[in-house]
């Protein structure tokens, strides 16, 4: 079915690093791009990150950008967010979402995964 | 950056109601304007999205309305199952913003 699926959260300590993979299944992958939204405990929606269809760009939050890369393997239906020098508040459950559009960037996600909870704690 | 404010923050109303919801932009973002619903432990769900338009397989209950900064989520017929979270989140530009989030509670 249509599915994201993430995976590889965890608790890491301050100023670590830990990579998150999205697994998508069906759909054809290769046509949309692809997001990265996090929730901190309690909070609201922040969007994390994205990248194009092809995988040839990326755009990240300021709270983000230098320390997180989003990346994808169109090969293996697969979105990745690798993410160093991690903070406390970058305390969050961490969603993958298939952007709405074909081939371009509309901002608006459609299809989302469950989540994968990331614990930044000494 | 484009700040969405959502009010109320938390709404108590019983089965049956009407309840809206209101998301003020910062600056225009025309009608690129989504409606999300979250039950605890789940991920979003759209509900609308250009403002008005109903996703797929979302109840006719939901409408949404507005353009500019102004923009209003209203169920005209509680339901349990409509007890969430509600976020719109504007996708004009980036970085894409989200409000804060309007909780709806059983009274």
């Amino acid at each position: 079915q249509v599915q994201l699926v993430e995976s590889g959260g965890g608790v890491v300590q301050p100023g670590g690093s830990l990579g998150l993979s999205c697994a998508a299944s069906g759909f054809t992958f290769s046509e949309h791009a692809m997001h990265w939204v996090r929730q901190a405990p309690g909070k609201g929606l922040e969007w994390v990150a994205d990248i194009s269809f092809d995988g040839f760009t990326q755009n990240y939050a300021d709270t983000v950008r230098g320390r997180f890369t989003i990346s994808r393997d169109n090969a293996d239906n697969t979105v990745y967010l690798q993410m160093d020098s991690l903070k406390e508040e970058d305390t969050a459950v961490y969603f993958c979402a298939r952007d709405l559009s074909f081939t371009a960037v509309s901002g608006l996600s459609d299809l989302w995964g469950q989540g994968t909870l990331v614990t930044v704690s000494s | 950056d484009i700040q969405m404010t959502q009010s109320p923050s938390t709404l108590s109303a019983p089965v049956g109601d009407r309840v809206t919801i209101t998301c003020r932009a910062s600056q225009s973002i025309g009608t690129w304007l989504a409606w999300f619903q979250q039950k605890p432990g789940k991920a979003p769900n759209v509900l609308i999205y250009r403002a008005s338009s109903l996703e797929s397989g979302v109840p006719s209950r939901f409408s949404g309305s507005g353009s500019g900064t102004e923009f209003t989520l209203t169920i005209s017929s509680l339901q349990p199952e409509d007890f969430a979270t509600y976020y719109c989140q504007q996708y004009d530009s980036y970085p894409w913003t989200f409000g804060h989030g309007t909780k709806v509670e059983i009274k």
